[in-house]
């Protein structure tokens, strides 16, 4: 099956300080998302960005499809950015499955 | 937008009972939905894909008989664990995705201790 490995696995910040979490994956995708689960667990739906450049706020993401990878930036952190923050896949030749990436440990501390 | 609910968000059983789920899509109709289980600091991994008045598809190594799934409506889809035990308990969490694609929606989680 698909692949997806996220990079780093841990992250520490301070407050104020910029970030880009990446996300590999090994086969050709027609969708993928960027979720950010809090520590209550829930997921935040972040972009959809199967392809091209998107931003809301001090977040952005970019998706080169043809090169299987995909970005994160977060600017400017706040603590309220802390958690776990995933990417997911769906393949392109097998659609209905959302594949987890490994996800990012992000904690930020003021 | 889509809006998916979970409930309980949190349930403790004693071993050898049975749990049951509920996802529901508040706004839009799913003819399918997904379940997910997480263990502690790991990733999310797919159970199963609930089909509306179909039998649902698992993944490899989920029991069948241990997790049952029914989708007997366009907006609700239940996970009954049966005979829970310890190693069942985890955080089990479903998502739906709209027909106009838009992604996936996920709902607020259920986290199951069992005793």
């Amino acid at each position: 099956g698909i692949q997806v490995e996220q990079s780093p696995p841990d992250l520490i910040l301070q407050e104020g300080a910029n970030s880009t979490l990446r996300c590999n994956f090994s086969d050709s995708v027609n969708n993928l998302q960027w979720f950010h689960q809090n520590p209550w667990g829930q997921l935040i739906n972040l972009f959809y960005i199967p392809s091209g450049t998107k931003q809301n706020g001090r977040l952005s993401a970019t998706t080169v499809a043809t090169e299987r990878y995909s970005l994160l930036y977060i600017s400017s952190s706040q603590t309220t950015d802390s958690g776990v923050y995933f990417c997911a896949v769906e393949r392109s030749y097998n659609t209905d499955k959302l594949i987890f990436g490994t996800g990012t440990r992000l904690q930020v501390f003021p | 937008g889509a809006v998916v609910s979970q409930h309980p968000s949190r349930v403790i059983c004693k071993s050898g009972t049975s749990v049951k789920i509920e996802c529901r899509s508040l706004d839009f109709q799913a003819t399918t939905m997904f379940w997910y289980r997480q263990f502690p600091k790991q990733s999310l991994m797919l159970m199963a894909t609930s089909n509306e008045g179909s039998k649902a598809t698992y993944e490899q190594g989920v029991e069948k008989d241990k997790f049952l799934i029914n989708h007997a409506s366009l907006t609700l889809s239940t996970l009954t664990v049966t005979s829970a035990h310890p190693e069942d308990s985890s955080f089990y969490i479903c998502s739906a995705t709209r027909q106009t694609y838009e992604g996936y929606t996920f709902g607020s989680g259920t986290r199951l201790t069992v005793v």
